[in-house]
């Protein structure tokens, strides 16, 4: 178990919905990062988060938008659904504060989405 | 933005043999190389990191090596066993006011053979 958790496990849903996809971080850590990953693909950076602000944005949609709140977990909407969006979706944290070295990331277990 | 490419994207080796998987980057301000390992419908999972002053680092079967002027950095693992079998991904991160996300390669499907 890393200590980040991620809900649900597993969503089903149809084209043009949308959905939020939770994190919570392990204790303590302040940055939070989301990333796609599509079947048999890479891991595809979306965002990151530290300590509530945005820090850094990948190839994220505009139909998709997320956000860290005051105790540190963090959600990903997504909206519009497509079949191609249909992947799992990870987040991981990671203590190192702002301009100091890289320490390791911790990944949650996932959220499968599938889009029908 | 950073770029990291992974070679190959898969590896069939005989139990017992060494598995050798490269990766490049392309932002010299990248000084944190971790490896990632992905066993099947789980999460990656850190085996292995290198920072960019040093240049090898080795944790029991698995080492990896950093050439900081050309820009690669590549995964070893000896005497591989069944349960190595798993797709590995490199990733590079700067840092630093930029932040530290990680930009990850394509992935390596390596297949260890009984």
């Amino acid at each position: 178990d890393s200590g980040v958790t991620q809900t649900p496990k597993h969503l089903i849903t149809a084209t043009g919905q949308r959905v939020t996809l939770r994190c919570s971080p392990r204790s303590g850590d302040l940055s939070v990062y989301w990333y796609q990953q599509s079947l048999d693909q890479g891991l595809q950076f979306l965002i990151q988060y530290y300590n509530g602000e945005e820090r850094a944005k990948g190839n994220i949609l505009e139909r998709f938008s997320a956000q860290q709140f005051p105790d540190l977990h963090s959600e990903l909407n997504l909206s519009s659904l497509e079949l191609g969006d249909s992947a799992l979706y990870f987040c991981a944290s990671s203590v190192v504060p702002m301009g100091h070295s890289n320490t390791e990331a911790f990944f949650g277990q996932g959220t499968r989405l599938t889009v029908v | 933005g950073e770029n990291v490419e992974q070679h190959p994207s898969t590896l069939s080796v005989q139990e017992g043999d060494s598995a050798v998987i490269k990766c490049t980057y392309s932002d010299s301000a990248s000084n944190y190389f971790p490896w990632y390992k992905q066993e099947l419908g789980k999460r990656p999972q850190l085996i292995i990191d290198i920072r960019s002053n040093v240049g090898e680092k080795k944790d029991q079967r698995i080492a990896v090596t950093l050439n900081k002027t050309a820009k690669h950095f590549s995964l070893h693992i000896t005497e591989t066993q069944p349960e190595d079998s798993a797709v590995y991904f490199c990733a590079a991160s700067t840092g630093g006011a930029a932040g530290n996300k990680l930009t990850f390669g394509g992935g390596t499907r390596v297949l260890v053979k009984p």
